[in-house]
């Protein structure tokens, strides 16, 4: 079945570590988002890729890090620099202008 | 730059009564306009979009929205409220010199009472 795979599920941050969040899809989408879900925020976009080897910030990239190497991954690196990091992180992707793909989420918490 | 915003956070209506979220997104360009519903613990879904063909557009389980351009509007209503409507929906909105960037409003909880 096609659809969009993060893992991990869980994930728990230690001060000054980096940790990256995995996001695949095998919908042969070209377009690819990161979301970050707060309570009574809604999801604000980090990072977005229509392309591979191309990506731009979103609303809040700051303390995040993305690549786009192939059409199918796109992994999210939550650096130390950023100081909140505490949140349901939510990726997703799409035809051009078509309805976005969710992944389950990952949880990441600070230790 | 590209920006929507849901003017209520939290909307409760009795089952069987008219239901009305309200979204206006600010776009340089045509937008294009989405509703996506998020139900408890379950992943997002969407609901309708809107991309430039009819102003009225209809959705799934009886929701519709209507794009009003002079309003920079794109409310989603239903006629009567079900129980199992409650949840949390999200406007999105698409376009303008960001080509691709789709930017969720902060959200509306609706409580339908019995």
């Amino acid at each position: 079945d096609g659809g969009i795979t993060q893992s991990p599920k869980y994930l728990f941050r230690k001060e000054g570590q980096n940790v990256t969040l995995s996001c695949e899809q095998n919908l042969n989408h070209d377009a690819m988002y990161w979301y970050r879900q707060d309570p009574g925020q809604g999801l604000r976009l980090i990072y977005y890729s229509q392309i591979v080897n191309d990506f731009q910030k979103g609303d809040i990239a700051e303390g995040y890090s993305v690549s786009r190497e192939k059409k199918e991954s796109f992994p999210l690196t939550v650096t130390s620099a950023q100081k909140n990091p505490t949140a349901f992180y939510l990726c997703a992707s799409n035809t051009q202008g078509g309805k976005l793909f969710f992944g389950s989420g990952t949880q990441l918490s600070v230790l | 730059a590209q920006s929507v915003t849901q003017l209520d956070s939290h909307v409760s209506v009795s089952e069987g009564t008219p239901v009305l979220l309200r979204c206006n997104y600010s776009s340089s360009y045509s937008p294009s306009l989405f509703w996506y519903v998020q139900h408890p613990n379950k992943g997002l879904q969407l609901l309708l979009k809107y991309t430039s063909a009819a102003t009225l557009v209809k959705g799934i389980n009886g929701f519709e929205a209507e794009f009003k351009k002079s309003e920079t509007s794109f409310h989603l209503t239903k006629p009567s409220a079900h129980m199992s409507d409650a949840a949390e929906y999200f406007c999105v909105v698409s376009g303008g010199t960001s080509y691709g960037k789709l930017t969720f409003g902060q959200g509306t909880i609706l409580t339908v009472h019995p």
